[in-house]
């Protein structure tokens, strides 16, 4: 099964700062990777995915980018955080190119990244 | 538009009664959902899932059914537990690639 690894685990950064952040998945080949956001109070809200390398698919116009340098790195940045970055961010897999039979659109979460932009 | 909806943000159960948490949507064309378990600054945990040609998937103490025609699932745990305690999400496809989720339920089991 796959393993999926994010850090920092926690991240305080001033407005107007840069922002990167690294997801890797051990375990797997191929997967399709996704970064969402929590915001507080509120439901998963999907950012980005990838099903390839340098392959980019955003979902929501903002203040983020995404890049997959290699198949099984995720990386998450901006140029210049804004107060409305907050929030915890989630990296996930979903195993191959599609689920095996049975489990679709499974996908399974990292361990998450708190950033706070003050 | 919330296409997946969890109208009840919380829900306090005792220690060894059944918890059942609720989920609505919205696109027929959704045909597989899924559950997930979220514990504070934790990333979300696989539960249980179920495709939209069956209306029951049954994992040990979880069971989710699936009504179509009202276009609701729902979550059983069985019995309830303090480990248990924990933020709850549905999720559902209809697009190969993405998952839909909903606002969560928080649950409280207490002794």
């Amino acid at each position: 099964s796959q393993t999926i690894h994010q850090w920092p685990a926690t991240l305080v950064q001033p407005v107007g700062s840069p922002l990167s952040l690294e997801c890797t998945v051990e375990g797997t080949s191929n997967p399709n990777l996704y970064w969402y956001r929590q915001a507080a109070g509120r439901g998963l809200q999907l950012l980005f995915y990838s099903v390839g390398i340098g392959q980019i698919s955003s979902e929501v116009p903002q203040n983020l980018s995404a890049s997959r340098p290699q198949d099984r790195q995720f990386i998450l940045s901006s140029k210049k955080l804004l107060l409305s970055d907050s929030g915890f961010y989630l990296c996930a897999c979903r195993q191959g190119r599609f689920g095996l039979a049975g489990t679709q659109e499974t996908q399974y979460f990292g361990p998450g990244t708190r950033l706070l932009v003050l | 538009d919330q296409q997946v909806k969890q109208n009840s943000p919380s829900l306090s159960v005792q220690e060894g009664r059944i918890s059942i948490l609720n989920c609505d949507y919205t696109n027929s064309m959704f045909d597989y959902f899924l559950w997930y378990k979220k514990y504070p600054a934790e990333g979300p945990t696989f539960l249980i899932s179920i495709s939209s040609i069956k209306d029951k998937n049954e994992d040990g103490r979880f069971t989710v059914f699936l009504n179509k025609s009202a276009k609701h699932l729902s979550l059983h745990i069985v019995p309830s537990q303090p480990g248990d305690s924990a933020v709850y999400f549905c999720a559902a496809s209809a697009v190969r690639n993405k998952l839909i989720f909903g606002t969560g339920t928080r649950l409280q089991v207490f002794p």
